[in-house]
């Protein structure tokens, strides 16, 4: 299946500071990528949709100016996670669906950052 | 998007077939069933999709139901590898079309 890579894996960092988190996809184009937040022990959350060349669209309850998504190409979303705090130490997942010829339907997943803010 | 239910957790043996239920009852004509499964600490893994009729592919088989509110995903031959969280999802296929994520069912394959 279609590749999607995210990196870093894992980041630590200070409270207060800012940390970007990209999602590329590496065998296919992706006007939609999608971001997930996971914490301990329960299910993926949706954060937002991430349209390539346009605002993304937050979920209930996110905050677009602490998330920060940028879409600048077909194959590459940005997370943003800024000031951080503790409460924000999570599991970020990315995924995209390959919206060309080889259009399935699936998302295919990046392998996860997991985000520890100390 | 549907709202699906789940069992929290099943055990199967090693080798045996595992198969694991998902009720869609509000599921839309023009939504599909997606069978996704999480490793810990792994990004989910896409396993299997349908409309109506039943699949087959290389990892596990999805049985719809006629009236499509039920679904079950099959794992022929279950290893211990495939100790996951498995998630059942409902939407429509479009390219920007969301895939909410219910609380899965914990398989736990047993030697």
């Amino acid at each position: 299946g279609a590749v999607v890579s995210q990196h870093p894996s894992w980041v630590i960092c200070k409270s207060g500071t800012s940390v970007k988190i990209e999602c590329r996809s590496l065998d296919f184009q992706a006007t939609t990528m999608f971001w997930y937040r996971q914490f301990p022990k329960q299910s993926l959350m949706l954060m937002a949709t991430s349209n390539e060349g346009s605002k993304a669209t937050y979920e209930q309850g996110v905050e677009k100016d602490k998330f920060l998504i940028n879409h600048a190409s077909l194959t590459l979303s940005t997370l943003t996670v800024t000031s951080a705090h503790p409460e924000d130490s999570s599991f970020y997942i990315c995924s995209a669906r390959d919206g060309t010829g080889g259009y399935t339907g699936e998302l295919f997943f990046g392998e996860g950052s997991r985000l520890t803010v100390l | 998007d549907a709202k699906t239910t789940q069992p929290t957790s099943m055990d199967c043996a090693e080798g045996r077939a595992a198969n694991l239920p998902c009720n869609h009852s509000t599921i839309s004509g023009n939504e599909y069933v997606y069978w996704y499964r999480q490793i810990h600490s792994q990004g989910p893994q896409y396993i299997i999709h349908g409309l109506k009729n039943n699949e087959t592919n290389e990892m596990a088989s999805l049985i719809i139901t006629e009236d499509r509110k039920s679904s079950t995903l099959i794992l022929p031959h279950a290893t211990l590898r495939d100790t996951a969280v498995y998630y059942c999802i409902v939407r429509v296929n479009t390219n920007a079309g969301k895939s909410t994520f219910g609380d899965g069912t914990t398989l736990t394959v047993k030697p």
